[in-house]
């Protein structure tokens, strides 16, 4: 039962652009959501979160909305840069207990 | 460098034996956890441990178990390997009890069963 889902398992993107990764969750207990970012031969790290109290949370060039109603998030990176390109994971969990992830996207951006 | 160590990087081993991963977490941080990363699966959480003390459980299969000893440290046991048990395993750890907040992971172990 897969209660955090990501889609596309790529993405290619031209460097400058947006990118946009998305990610869908079943579960309604979920009210904390985070993206982490995974190079090859490293573990992943964190990278922005947000709480269901928010819609929207900004940090430099990365931004993560949240649509509660949908079940539905999404990261925006602009504009997206060569040392963009990974793995990234989105991930969710109830009051702050463990987190379920899902399947990640891998992000390609092209110079 | 997250600060989370894990031994070995690799292991390569047949169906049917015992391996012992090993994971030493970010100084100070008591919590430790562990996942696991299958082909095309997500970050699967198998079991987490606070100061010691199991604390949730994930899907962890009866044949692996874990501990975490009094430095902190911690090690996944998995016996009687089979094919399917092939993956890249994590650990990860936090400054809390809870596992919501942003974790620190290691670099991970990928573990070949043949």
């Amino acid at each position: 039962d897969q209660q955090v889902k990501q889609n596309s398992p790529s993405l290619s993107v031209q460097e400058g652009r947006i990118s946009i990764l998305n990610c869908d969750y079943t579960n309604s207990m979920f009210d904390y959501f985070l993206w982490y970012k995974k190079y090859p031969a490293e573990g992943p790290t964190f990278l922005i979160s947000i709480s269901s109290i928010k819609d929207k949370n900004e940090d430099g060039r990365f931004t993560v909305f949240l649509n509660k109603s949908a079940k539905h998030l999404s990261l925006h990176i602009v504009p997206s840069q060569p040392g963009d390109s990974a793995v990234y994971f989105c991930a969710a969990s109830p009051e702050y207990e463990k987190l379920t992830f899902g399947t990640g996207t891998r992000l390609t951006i092209i110079p | 460098d997250s600060g989370v160590t894990q031994t070995p990087k690799h292991l390569i081993t047949a169906t049917g034996q015992r391996v012992t991963l090993r994971c030493s977490p970010r100084s100070g941080d008591l919590s430790v956890y562990w996942y696991q990363q299958s082909l095309d699966q997500g970050l699967q959480f198998l079991i987490q441990y606070y100061n010691g003390e199991e604390r949730a459980k994930g899907n962890i299969l009866e044949r692996f178990s874990a501990q975490q000893f009094p430095d902190l440290h911690s090690e996944l046991n998995l016996s009687s390997l089979e094919l399917g048990d092939s993956a890249l395993y994590f650990c990860a750890s936090s400054s809390s009890r809870t596992g919501g907040e942003k974790l620190f992971f290691g670099s991970g172990t990928q573990l070949s069963v043949l």
